[in-house]
């Protein structure tokens, strides 16, 4: 069970707009950065938001990420069937010292 | 460009000690001032973190890896590897090297990672 609590997962047609959910404690993302990342099926995760709203370079602004109190919330808008990925929140927790990583959401682009 | 590569062996019987090793090429992993991590996933689960180590040598783990985990730094051919001994079943995942920003921030970039297999 993980410490960062995601929606297994969520589906929206295409041009529409999706909201995933990371929900945590103050230990955690009430008190670091969240970075979100996105894993197509046989490939590493990569880099999507970091230090909780940022995008790197070559990231769309179809993509975004907010932070409020103990939660995170991906959103990414104009859905493509391209987007179809799970996407997972991490963050570092300072009472157990260790980073954590949500359960991961699989994308669905219906 | 950096890059990340793992590489090591795809099985390992139970018991024995996993190693891998990460290539570090496009920056120097001595003088870049940025921390390199494990992170491994096993199969259709989620990403756990195993450990980080910083140029200097400082080394911070999962405490529920700390006592079978090593990581180090070899500056000379600019790589990082992972050791980690006593190795189960449980252990079996694709295993992924990665720059850190800092202790504290984001992964990026990650190698392609490795499976790796436990089984007699």
């Amino acid at each position: 069970q993980s410490v960062l609590t995601q929606p297994p997962s969520v589906s929206a047609a295409p041009g529409q707009k999706v909201t995933i959910s990371c929900s945590g404690s103050t230990s955690n993302i009430g008190n670091n950065y969240v970075s979100w990342y996105q894993q197509f099926p046989g490939t590493a995760p990569k880099l999507l938001i970091y230090d909780n709203n940022k995008r790197p370079s070559g990231i769309p602004d179809r993509f975004s990420g907010s932070k409020s109190g103990t939660s995170a919330t991906l959103g990414i808008t104009g859905l493509q069937t391209g987007d179809e990925a799970d996407y997972y929140c991490a963050t570092w927790d300072s009472s157990l010292s260790v980073w954590v990583f949500g359960g991961g959401t699989k994308l669905t682009v219906l | 460009q950096l890059q990340l590569q793992e590489s090591g062996p795809g099985l390992v019987r139970p018991s024995e000690t996993l190693s891998l090793t990460c290539t570090v090429s496009g920056a120097s992993i001595s003088s870049s001032h940025h921390y390199w991590a494990w992170i491994r996933q096993p199969p259709e689960k989620g990403l756990e973190w195993i450990g980080t180590i910083y140029y200097t040598g400082s080394t911070y783990y999962n405490p529920s890896l700390k006592s079978r985990v090593t990581i180090s730094t070899d500056t000379s051919t600019n790589h990082f590897s992972l050791k980690l001994s006593s190795v189960t079943a449980a252990d079996t995942a694709i295993y992924y090297c990665a720059r850190a920003w800092d202790l504290f921030n984001w992964f990026d970039p990650w190698g392609q990672g490795t499976l790796v297999t436990v089984s007699s």
